[in-house]
């Protein structure tokens, strides 16, 4: 079946370390997101990218990098600089830009600051 | 001005009711709008969405109503069920020159269905 794969589903970071979370697609969508879910705060932009080898910044992107050096993966890079990444974080896909074109999520990874 | 601001942040609803929850927007280059539901420890799914030159659309038991004029929409559950208890985001979607494209949610409505 096609869909999106984050892991781990559960990720525990000591203060000061960098995490990464792992988000692959197999629906060959061009389009790749990263969201941060907060209680409360709905789910905010961190970074997307339109294209192999090309992303851009969201909302929140300060404290968190990413690649995109394949089409079916967009790895996150949580950084120390980021100061409260306690969150649930999800990775979506799009098949293409446009309205119209509806996100497909997957399952997020919680993680936890120890 | 790219804030979507959805209402209420909870409801509770009665078996069998109608769950409505609403949205207000301010960018009128908003091109799109979904609704998403989310079950705990899982992302969120597409449950229905509209463009903006329809004032309604339906699927089954649940309605988007949208008032293009007021930059308000909602979406409305009939005959709510259990099952539909979870969290609802409506969203709306920017294309930017080029091709890109970004959804700005709303800050989310858990809905509980009491049995």
């Amino acid at each position: 079946d096609g869909g999106i794969t984050q892991s781990p589903k559960y990720l525990f970071r000591k203060e000061g370390q960098n995490v990464t979370l792992s988000c692959e697609q197999n629906l060959n969508h061009d389009a790749m997101y990263w969201y941060r879910q907060d209680p409360g705060q709905g789910l905010r932009l961190i970074y997307y990218s339109q294209i192999v080898n090309d992303f851009q910044k969201g909302d929140i992107a300060e404290g968190y990098s990413v690649s995109r050096e394949k089409k079916e993966s967009f790895p996150l890079t949580v950084t120390s600089a980021q100061k409260n990444p306690t969150a649930f974080y999800l990775c979506a896909s799009s098949s293409k830009p446009g309205p119209g074109n509806g996100y497909t999520f997957g399952s997020g990874t919680r993680l936890t600051v120890v | 001005q790219q804030q979507v601001k959805q209402s209420p942040q909870s409801l509770i609803v009665q078996k069998g009711g109608i769950s409505i929850i609403n949205c207000a927007y301010e960018n009128t280059a908003f091109d799109y709008f979904p609704w998403y539901q989310q079950f705990p420890g899982k992302g969120p799914a597409l449950l229905i969405a509209i463009r903006p030159d329809v004032s309604e659309k339906k699927e089954g038991r649940f309605t988007i109503s949208f008032n293009k004029s007021a930059k308000q929409f909602s979406l409305h559950i009939m005959d709510s069920q259990p099952g539909d208890s979870a969290t609802y985001f409506c969203a709306a979607s920017i294309t930017f020159r080029g091709g890109a494209q970004k959804l700005v949610f709303g800050q989310g409505t858990r809905l509980t269905i009491n049995p």
